[in-house]
Parts: structure tokens; sequence; C-alpha cells
């Protein structure tokens, strides 16, 4: 399996300050043939479903504010929250979208400094 | 609207069994790929397994494999995820999701990310 590790486990940012969520895989999720990599983030508040954020790992869905940006490449990857809102106070979950059986990392709690 | 309706919650005792569903509408369920994730009390995500409700072809994760049942009705545009014999361990929140998709050479081929929730079932195992 493609162990998915998170850092760190959780993070305290002012209002308006950058978060930086990083996340590395054991094995490359650069796929050769197309050059994408296989790597999706997502957001849970509390009490609610997790919501896709950012696929191909720096693809953002559409309705996702342009504050959130994902980089990274092979097995190190990166959640960007340039200017922290309120409403970013949730889990933030990278996962493998590579091959079954797909694999989150250990989330990265979010919250206001 | 697109979306996937879960059943509500459960309370079950241990050695019972159990089936809750995924119903989806507003999209063409037949051709999407529908995923299970399991999120026990305070903890994070685990991929279940997947099922197409087109073949209802399954795989299941190794760690799921033989403890649960996945299958899908295509007339009411419903998956299921099963139990014959729950634990108190099965205590947890069950989450269905549907994968993306690309369509190629007249082919739907799944992705491995997953854009649409449900909201998730509360599975309450507790003598």
């Amino acid at each position: 399996d493609i162990v998915m590790t998170q850092s760190p486990d959780s993070l305290s940012v002012s209002l308006g300050e950058k978060a930086t969520i990083n996340c590395k895989s054991s094995q490359s999720l650069l796929y050769a043939s197309n050059y994408k990599n296989y790597l999706a983030w997502y957001q849970q508040k509390p009490g609610q479903p997790p919501k896709l954020l950012i696929s191909w790992a720096s693809t953002r869905q559409a309705g996702v504010p342009d504050r959130f940006s994902g980089s990274g490449s092979a097995t190190d990857f990166t959640l960007t929250i340039s200017s922290l809102q309120a409403e970013d106070v949730a889990v933030y979950y990278c996962q493998q979208c590579y091959f079954p059986p797909y694999t989150f990392g250990q989330g990265t709690s979010l919250e206001i400094k | 609207e697109v979306q996937l309706v879960q059943s509500g919650t459960e309370v079950k005792k241990p050695g019972e069994s159990l089936k809750i569903s995924c119903e989806g509408s507003g999209y063409s369920f037949s051709t999407y790929w529908i995923t299970w994730v399991r999120q026990m009390p305070g903890k994070g995500l685990e991929w279940m397994g997947v099922i197409y409700p087109g073949d209802s072809d399954v795989t299941y994760s190794p760690y799921f494999q033989g403890q649960v049942t996945f299958s899908v009705d295509k007339s009411t545009n419903t998956a299921y995820l099963q139990w014959e014999t729950l634990k108190a361990s099965d205590t947890a929140t069950y989450y269905c999701a549907r994968h993306d998709r690309y369509y190629n050479n007249g082919s739907y081929f799944r992705l491995g990310y997953f854009d649409l929730w449900g909201r998730g079932t509360l599975v309450t195992v507790s003598s």
C-alpha cells in the first residue's frame, strides 16, 4: 500500500496569514505516461462529509476559493491557504488516487490562532 | 440536484446484521463508480472499496475484504453496504462517495478521487 504522511498533525494560524500543510507519499504519484500527479486534497469541517478541494495535485475544483492552492510532484506535496479565513477551520486530508487501496493521510487539523 | 443521500443513524448490538444505503440522484448513477469510506470516531478516513453500478463489479480493500459486502440496485439508483455480523469495532460513520471519471474511446474510466459525497451514516454497535 502507498502510505501517506501529513505534517503537521495540527496547525494554528492567525486570520489573514498563510497556512501550509505538507503531504508525503511512500512512492511516487507521478504517472510518467501523462505527467499527472495522482494526489487529491479534501477539507472536512466538523459534522460534515469531506469535500474535494484539489485534484491532480494542483487543479482546484469549481467553486473552491483561489486562496487554496496545491503544489508538488512525485512524493512531496503541499496545500497552501494564502490568507486564512474563519470558515477554513477544518481537518485537511491528502489522498493518493494512483491505485487501490486508495489511501489518505492522517489529517491535519487547522485552527485559528 | 446532484447528490448522494444516505440512510439514517443505526444503533445495533454485536452479532446483528445491517444494511445501509446510498441513493444517487441528478446524474447517471449506473455510469459512475461508488466508493465507501469509513471514519471511526475522532479518526481519519479509510477507503473500504468500490463498486460499479453498471455491472456490480466490486473491488474491496484488503482490510475490509470478507468483513462487508457491497451491492447495488440500479432500478432505484441505490448502493448498499452490508454486514452479516457486526462488532463493536464497526462503530463509525460510513460515507459513500462518487468517483470522478473520464471518457475515452467509447468507455468510461474510473479516476481515483471522490468528487461527490453523501452526508454519512453513523453506525453504533454496542451491547
